[in-house]
């Protein structure tokens, strides 16, 4: 069945570079979507990637996407304290009509940027 | 533009009762999902509308139900309460063109005693 993997957790130093990495299973998936959720808060759109492209840049984000793998990876340049929330990768299922509202999310990845 | 609108922000019920959540979405926004979040299943699709039908759902027992308006407001609802249906419901729009950005609310929280 569909699935979508990621770590957990992840700290870095202010500063840094955040790698965020997401496995997933369904070959099909047309996007694979990254959104970032604080405390209280609903999910907030960083970035997506369309399937037959391999990466995508937005300012400080990286979108890798390693297609055969089923890898994907979201990579914050520059990380802040305030980059410090739950990171979530989705991929997209194709439903009928050529819908793509229905995701497939991982768990989350918790960022912890410290100063 | 104003974003996705969901309301009410916070609702406490109690087991047996009933629910109508309400969600706005983004202008010229034809498709509405809704998912679940909860700490220990995480994300979850519960079903999308496109011009006021039903066009995908999710693995939900048919105490979740929901409409489309033909302004392409979307409500939920959830009948007969369980204690396991206290969550974080999000709502997301898009275009429903298979293009596809989707934006989600702040979500209602409910809390089911």
């Amino acid at each position: 069945g569909e699935d979508v993997e990621q770590s957990l957790f992840l700290s870095v130093r202010e500063g840094d570079s955040s790698v965020i990495n997401c496995t997933y299973t369904d070959s099909s998936s047309t996007y694979l979507y990254w959104y970032k959720q604080e405390p209280g808060a609903g999910l907030q759109l960083l970035t997506y990637i369309f399937s037959n492209m391999d990466m995508k840049q937005d300012q400080r984000l990286t979108v890798l996407l390693n297609k055969k793998d089923k890898h994907l990876s979201l990579r914050i340049a520059d990380t802040q304290t305030g980059d410090s929330a739950i990171y979530f990768c989705a991929e997209s299922q194709e439903g009928y009509g050529g819908s793509q509202g229905n995701l497939i999310f991982g768990k989350g990845t918790k960022l912890s940027v410290k100063p | 533009k104003a974003g996705v609108t969901q309301t009410p922000r916070y609702l406490i019920k109690t087991r047996g009762q009933q629910v109508t959540l309400s969600c706005s979405p983004i202008s010229g926004h034809r498709s509405v999902s809704w998912y679940q979040q909860t700490p220990g299943q995480g994300l979850q699709f519960l079903f999308e509308y496109f011009s006021e039908t039903q066009r995908n759902k999710g693995n939900f027992p048919g105490r979740f139900s929901g409409r489309q308006f033909s302004n392409s407001r979307s409500e939920m609802n959830v009948s007969t309460l369980e204690l396991g249906d206290s969550a974080l419901y999000l709502c997301a729009s898009s275009l429903g063109q298979g293009n596809e950005k989707l934006l989600f609310g702040s979500g209602t929280q409910l809390s089911v005693l």
